[in-house]
């Protein structure tokens, strides 16, 4: 299994420009979700989805969207890239329960890193 | 915003030496859980801990969830430079699957 897959690994866009982050994951996870990780600032949670069709916003979540079309993959969007979204994203999966062991244990990606100049 | 405090923010040590740190919330949590990232990848799963007082190891670490839920150790016995790298809590609180996690604990050891 390769679990979670993001694309590109590295990626530097101009002020202004779009461009879509890629997650996939082949765990049949229902729970994905997407982190931005900046120095002293640990993980914060941008977007997240409990399954197909249903996402929500996580702490930090303008200047991102999100969509989930199928249960494998949750692409993360910036329509207008600023400087302050350089950062190095992470995409994580799990599957959902409450005092499952297991349940909720996130499975990261290697993650994108971002510049905006 | 973040609700864990992790701690300490940063450790230099000696091979061979013991680690210990910590995270701390004013939050009830169902689940601690505790990984590490190495230089340019994502975090790993080291231990997961899913019952108050519930003390697991894995190799050299050792983790507890705490009596009062609200907080949980790490423990790394006979430090190896390759256990190098930025260590995290994680935790998760009722019925919401977001997990939260702590700002990382920075541990470079020295051969």
């Amino acid at each position: 299994n390769a679990g979670v897959t993001q694309t590109p690994k590295f990626q530097v866009l101009k002020t202004g420009q779009s461009m879509t982050l890629q997650c996939a994951q082949d765990m049949n996870h229902e729970y994905m979700s997407w982190y931005r990780q900046d120095p002293g600032m640990g993980l914060r949670l941008i977007h997240y989805s409990v399954g197909a069709g249903i996402t929500d916003q996580g702490e930090v979540p303008n200047g991102y969207n999100v969509s989930r079309s199928t249960t494998e993959d949750f692409p993360l969007r910036l329509l207008s890239a600023a400087p302050s979204q350089t950062s190095v994203y992470f995409c994580a999966s799990s599957y959902t329960g409450s005092g499952t062991p297991g349940a909720n244990v996130l499975t990261f990606g290697a993650g994108s890193r971002l510049t905006v100049l | 915003g973040q609700q864990l405090n992790q701690s300490p923010q940063s450790m230099f040590i000696q091979e061979g030496e013991d680690v210990s740190m910590n995270c701390t919330s004013s939050s009830i949590f169902n689940t601690w859980l505790w990984y590490k990232q190495d230089p340019g990848e994502g975090p790993v799963l080291l231990i997961a801990l899913y019952k108050a007082g519930e003390l697991t190891s894995n190799g050299r670490l050792t983790a507890q969830f705490g009596i009062t839920r609200k907080d949980s150790f790490l423990n790394i016995s006979a430090s190896i430079p390759s256990d190098v790298g930025i260590y995290f809590c994680a935790g998760q609180k009722g019925s919401n699957y977001k997990l939260t996690f702590g700002k990382g604990t920075l541990l470079t050891v020295n051969p």
